[in-house]
């Protein structure tokens, strides 16, 4: 166990719909971070908060967005959803913002857009 | 562009045997590597890292290799073990304040009893 959580695990949507990924960091994280797995591809990195501030971000599209809470847990929010947005969307935390520190992962939402 | 590469999708190899996973970059600016495995329906799990200060770091059975001039890195696990079996992704930071992590594809470990 990672110490990491992410809700829910599973999700299943139509096109066009609005969906919120959830994930609450390691106790005493204050970086959170969001990856999305396609079929095939390896994690890529989408959007990073600290301590409430985004930090940076990725390949990231114009439909999604994210946010973090004062008491650190993470939102993802993906909308207008679409076929190829299907995939494994991971979040991670760490202690600092950067410079090399191990990241812990959740165990991931599959999302399924039908 | 792909910074990070693993160019072998999949590895099989015998229980007992070593398992050498590889990795490529191009960027010279990374000053460290880490190694992830993930098993079906899990998140990754950290397993390894080498900073490039250093051409080797061991731990246990898996020791990371660097080979800055080719800009190349690998991963041997010795002796291997059927729970070995996983993807193993290969990552680089993606930058000095950002913290976030620029993975390979992954290569799919099997190892047989």
């Amino acid at each position: 166990d990672s110490g990491v959580t992410q809700t829910p695990k599973h999700l299943i949507t139509a096109t066009g719909q609005r969906v919120t990924l959830r994930c609450s960091p390691r106790s005493g994280d204050l970086s959170v971070y969001w990856y999305q797995q396609s079929l095939d591809q390896g994690l890529q990195f989408l959007i990073h908060y600290y301590n409430g501030e985004e930090r940076a971000k990725g390949n990231i599209l114009e439909r999604f967005s994210a946010q973090q809470f004062p008491d650190l847990h993470s939102e993802l929010n993906l909308s207008s959803l679409e076929l190829g947005d299907s995939a494994l969307y991971f979040c991670a935390s760490s202690v600092a913002p950067g410079g090399g520190s191990e990241a812990f992962f959740g165990q991931g939402t599959r999302l399924t857009v039908v | 562009d792909q910074q990070v590469k693993q160019n072998s999708p999949s590895l099989s190899v015998q229980e007992g045997r070593i398992s050498i996973l590889n990795c490529d970059y191009t960027n010279s600016m990374f000053d460290y590597f880490l190694w992830y495995k993930k098993y079906p329906a899990e998140g990754p799990t950290f397993l390894i890292s080498i900073s490039s200060i250093k051409d080797k770091n061991e731990d246990g059975r898996f020791t990371v290799f660097l080979n800055k001039s080719a800009k190349h890195l690998s991963l041997h696990i010795v002796p291997s073990q059927p729970g070995d079996s996983a993807v193993y992704f290969c990552a680089a930071p993606g930058g000095w304040s950002q913290g976030n992590l620029i993975f390979g594809k992954g290569t799919k470990l099997s190892v047989k009893p």
